[in-house]
């Protein structure tokens, strides 16, 4: 069955320090992958999404991933975060063809910035 | 441009009551997906709907759960006869008639307490 692991559920930084959260999927086919963002009270906003081309993404608010199809990895990563980067953290794969509507979510990174 | 709107943000139930957790897409989209997040776990994709039509319900509890997405008007995911279990945070998200379900947008979510 298709899976979406996240590393960490929780990860506390101080501001400026450097972020990485892990993702590993488990699905052999081609994928199309997304990190999304839940601020406290808030929806899930998308961060950045991965079809094809340049496997180093770039997205919102100074965030990247890099998709790495021979470990079937898609980490998500800042160099330097602030206190406003609290919030939760969704890594999701969406398999292309058919069922490609299913998005499976992995369970989420719970971050905490101290100021 | 309004996104998508959920309603209501809160719903308390009693178990054994209904709940009916309404959705309306962004403009233009005519595509809707229901997710269902429990307690410190992921989205889980429950089912995917067009005006007027169930595409995919494999992830929807066989019963006591049901959803429609009229011609006119929001989609409804209804439970009946709702138990403890059923406390979760339920997330609609739409997309373009274009699309494949490849980029959604998520709403703010509802989420349902029952008692």
């Amino acid at each position: 069955a298709q899976s979406v692991s996240q590393h960490n559920h929780h990860v506390i930084l101080s501001e400026a320090a450097s972020l990485e959260l892990g993702c590993n999927y488990s699905y052999g086919g081609t994928v199309n992958l997304f990190w999304y963002v839940q601020y406290p009270g808030q929806h899930l906003q998308l961060l950045l999404k991965y079809f094809s081309g340049d496997p180093l993404v770039k997205g919102i608010k100074g965030f990247e991933a890099e998709f790495i199809k021979s470990k079937f990895s898609f980490n998500l990563r800042k160099p330097s975060v602030q206190w406003s980067d609290t919030a939760e953290y969704f890594c999701a794969v969406n398999p292309r063809g058919a069922g490609g509507f299913k998005t499976i979510f992995g369970a989420g990174t719970r971050l905490f910035v101290k100021a | 441009n309004a996104g998508v709107m959920q309603n209501p943000r809160h719903l308390v139930r009693r178990r054994g009551q209904e709940a009916r957790l309404r959705c309306s897409p962004m403009k233009g989209h005519s595509h809707v997906y229901w997710y269902r997040q429990l307690p410190e776990e992921g989205l889980k994709f429950m089912v995917y709907l067009q005006k007027e039509n169930i595409i995919d319900e494999s992830g929807m509890p066989k019963e006591r759960f049901s959803a429609e997405f009229p011609k006119e008007g929001p989609s409804i995911l209804r439970i009946q006869q709702v138990v403890r279990g059923d406390s979760a945070a339920y997330f609609c998200a739409s997309s373009p008639p274009e699309s494949r379900g490849e980029t959604q947008y998520f709403g703010p979510g509802t989420r349902l307490l029952v008692l």
